[in-house]
């Protein structure tokens, strides 16, 4: 079984610009959800779908952050425009219903200069 | 008042030594008790889940939580090189969202 995946896996970008953020779960779960780990700080909830519809966006920063999840299936997290404090990694995890384990992808690493 | 506190200092140990790690936490209604490990470059992948107060052992694992004092801590027993990595300590109450800790880069000399 495929684990959940993330593209891109690194991604540079200017202070302005526009980025997003791609993540597969695993087939079959029901339940994504996006985190974000800024440099020395604890890793962070952004929000939660359930399928397609957003459960929880209570993490997510301002409304510079977008994301969606059509069809159920894999979502985007777009960030525009992206600013300095962007930076960090964001990871998706998804699980089979809300109470199971939650499984990561390895992140996205986003660097904002 | 963080909602979960673990001193993300480092930690290096000889193999076969005993690793302890710990976290606190100030919120009484989280339930569920979790240590993620997370090696270089790759997502955090769950180690230990409980949810009451107490010990579980999953093979040189002990997860042990006291709930009274909202103190979580991880023990590795016999520590091999192959433990290296970073362990992530999580939580959650009633709903879905996972509250973690900073994390403790652990090494394991061989």
């Amino acid at each position: 079984e495929a684990g959940v995946t993330q593209f891109p896996s690194h991604s540079v970008i200017e202070k302005g610009q526009t980025v997003t953020l791609r993540c597969d779960p695993i087939s079959g779960h029901d339940n994504l959800y996006w985190y974000r780990r800024v440099m020395g700080k604890e890793i962070k909830f952004l929000l939660h779908f359930v399928k397609e519809s957003k459960q929880d966006e209570s993490g997510m920063p301002n409304n510079r952050f977008l994301a969606e999840r059509t069809g159920g299936t894999y979502s985007t997290l777009k960030v525009q425009p992206a600013e300095l404090e962007d930076s960090g990694v964001y990871f998706c995890a998804s699980s089979r219903s809300a109470q199971e384990t939650q499984y990561f992808g390895p992140g996205t690493r986003l660097l904002v200069l | 008042q963080k909602e979960v506190e673990q001193d993300p200092g480092p930690l290096s140990v000889p193999e076969g030594a005993i690793v302890s790690l710990n976290c606190t936490y100030s919120n009484s209604a989280f339930q569920y008790f979790m240590w993620y490990r997370q090696y270089s470059r790759k997502g955090p992948e769950l180690l230990m889940y409980t949810y009451s107060s107490g010990n579980k052992e999953d093979g040189r694992f002990t997860a042990q939580v006291d709930k009274s004092s909202k103190y979580i801590s991880l023990f590795i027993r016999d520590s091999q090189p192959s433990d290296s990595a970073t362990y992530l300590c999580a939580m959650k109450n009633g709903n879905n969202r996972l509250a973690f800790g900073k994390g403790n880069q652990v090494v394991v000399i061989p």
